[in-house]
């Protein structure tokens, strides 16, 4: 049964920072992982995607690695904003499944 | 435009009502989803849809019924509300339900059964 972990369950940091955050797997048969970002009162807004043969995706400021082998992932963020601040889900679609299954989060806040 | 919208936003009922939640994607998307993230945040599948077929259908009491009246509409029928019902109800919708698939997902919906 797979399972998703998120390491650490928050975090704060002063602006301008470098941070990573963590995700963990149990099952490496995994087709791809998402990164998605959770506003407080809003719905997840999927901001990487990294398929199963890949080893990095980047989007501006973030950077998100894939070791399938040990069942982990980083999300970089860079030179951090307090516009960063909010909950980041990492989700693992299993092989020969069509569902995400979810960590319980990270919750950020970068202060000013 | 709103891509993925779901009404009510929020729903504060007594047990033992029933209720509705609807969702609806203008993004042209064949597959839709509904998810379930209780009060520790934790997101899980529920229900999904494929071109109004069910493809996915969790372990979830049969008092939840998805109901796809087209490819554009998942909405959720619940009956016989329990205390432990109340959580946030999002729904989502991807192109297909491939695997390089990225889901969008609406605002949710924040059910409070009393």
């Amino acid at each position: 049964k797979q399972e998703v972990t998120q390491i650490p369950a928050a975090l704060s940091v002063p602006e301008g920072e470098n941070l990573v955050l963590n995700c963990s797997f149990t099952d490496s048969a995994i087709y791809n992982l998402q990164w998605f970002r959770q506003d407080p009162g809003k719905g997840l807004t999927s901001l990487l995607l990294i398929q199963s043969s890949q080893r990095e995706q980047t989007s501006g400021r973030l950077n998100a690695s894939l070791d399938k082998s040990s069942g982990r992932s980083t999300l970089y963020i860079a030179a951090s904003q307090p516009g960063d601040s909010a909950t980041y889900l990492c989700a693992v679609r299993p092989q020969s499944s069509y569902k995400l299954i979810f960590g319980s989060g990270t919750r950020l806040l970068v202060r000013p | 435009d709103t891509a993925v919208s779901q009404t009510p936003k929020y729903l504060v009922t007594q047990m033992g009502n029933d209720k509705s939640i609807k969702c609806e994607q203008n993004l042209g998307h064949d597959t839709m989803y509904w998810y379930k993230q209780d009060s520790k945040k934790f997101l899980k599948i529920m229900f999904s849809y494929n071109n109004k077929e069910l493809i996915i259908n969790e372990t979830v009491p049969n008092r939840f019924s998805p109901k796809s009246p087209d490819k554009a509409h998942l909405n959720l029928h619940i009956n016989s509300l329990e205390l432990g019902d109340s959580a946030v109800y999002f729904c989502a919708s991807s192109q297909t339900s491939g695997a390089q698939e990225t889901q969008y997902f609406g605002p949710g919906t924040r059910l409070l059964v009393l």
